[in-house]
């Protein structure tokens, strides 16, 4: 079974620092990984995704994320924190085997301190 | 504007009652899909449906009911017999088995008291 593993469900980081959002992931077979964004009562939006082109995955408003085989990871990262990057972070992986299903991890609420 | 629709943004209902969330999209995806997120428990399926006039049970389906009778529209019924039905609801459509990356509406937000 596929599935991921969000370590930390807050983190607390100064604005101007480096996030460092950390996802594993359990899969027999190559995955599909995504990073999704969630703002207060609002629904997720995809922030980058690998389908096994390149391992390092540039997605919007800066961040970007190193799929890593040898370590099952997947791991978000921005270089300087803005404040307005203060959201819930979900990864997720694409469920293979014809059921066209994702499965979402626990996810972790940035916190920016200004 | 293409997009998905989630409405109301906020619902409110009384215990023993069945309730109906909606959920439209003009984005012509061919598979929807509901999810409940409850704090610290990330988002958890209860149907998709890959096609219209069919849909699967997801991992939590008690408690829940669907139609895909247009291709546009996913409405979810969150019946009585749902034991803790106050939570977020997310609903979300891809274009087709060839796309792995879903696209949300901004979700409903149910309380039941």
């Amino acid at each position: 079974a596929q599935s991921v593993t969000q370590l930390g469900s807050h983190v607390s980081v100064s604005e101007g620092a480096l996030v460092l959002l950390r996802c594993n992931y359990s899969s027999s077979v190559p995955p599909y990984l995504f990073w999704y964004v969630q703002y207060p009562n609002q629904g997720l939006q995809l922030l980058l995704k690998y389908t096994s082109a390149a391992t390092l995955v540039k997605g919007i408003n800066g961040f970007e994320a190193e799929f890593k085989k040898s370590e099952t990871s997947f791991h978000l990262t921005k270089p300087s924190a803005h404040m307005s990057d203060a959201a819930e972070y979900f990864c997720a992986v694409f469920r293979s085997g014809g059921y066209q299903k994702v499965t979402f991890g626990t996810g972790t609420k940035l916190q920016v301190i200004p | 504007d293409g997009g998905i629709t989630q409405s109301p943004k906020y619902l409110f209902r009384k215990e023993g009652q069945n309730v109906t969330l909606s959920c439209e999209q003009n984005l012509n995806h061919d598979a929807m899909y509901w999810y409940r997120q409850d704090p610290g428990q990330g988002l958890r399926l209860i149907y998709y449906s890959q096609i219209v006039n069919d849909f699967q049970k997801g991992d939590i389906a008690e408690g829940y009911s669907v139609s895909r009778e247009k291709k546009e529209s996913f409405p979810l019924t969150v019946t009585s017999a749902q034991k803790n039905p106050t939570a977020f609801y997310l609903c979300a459509s891809k274009p087709g088995q060839a796309s792995y990356e879903q696209y949300f509406g901004p979700g409903t937000r149910l309380t039941v008291t």
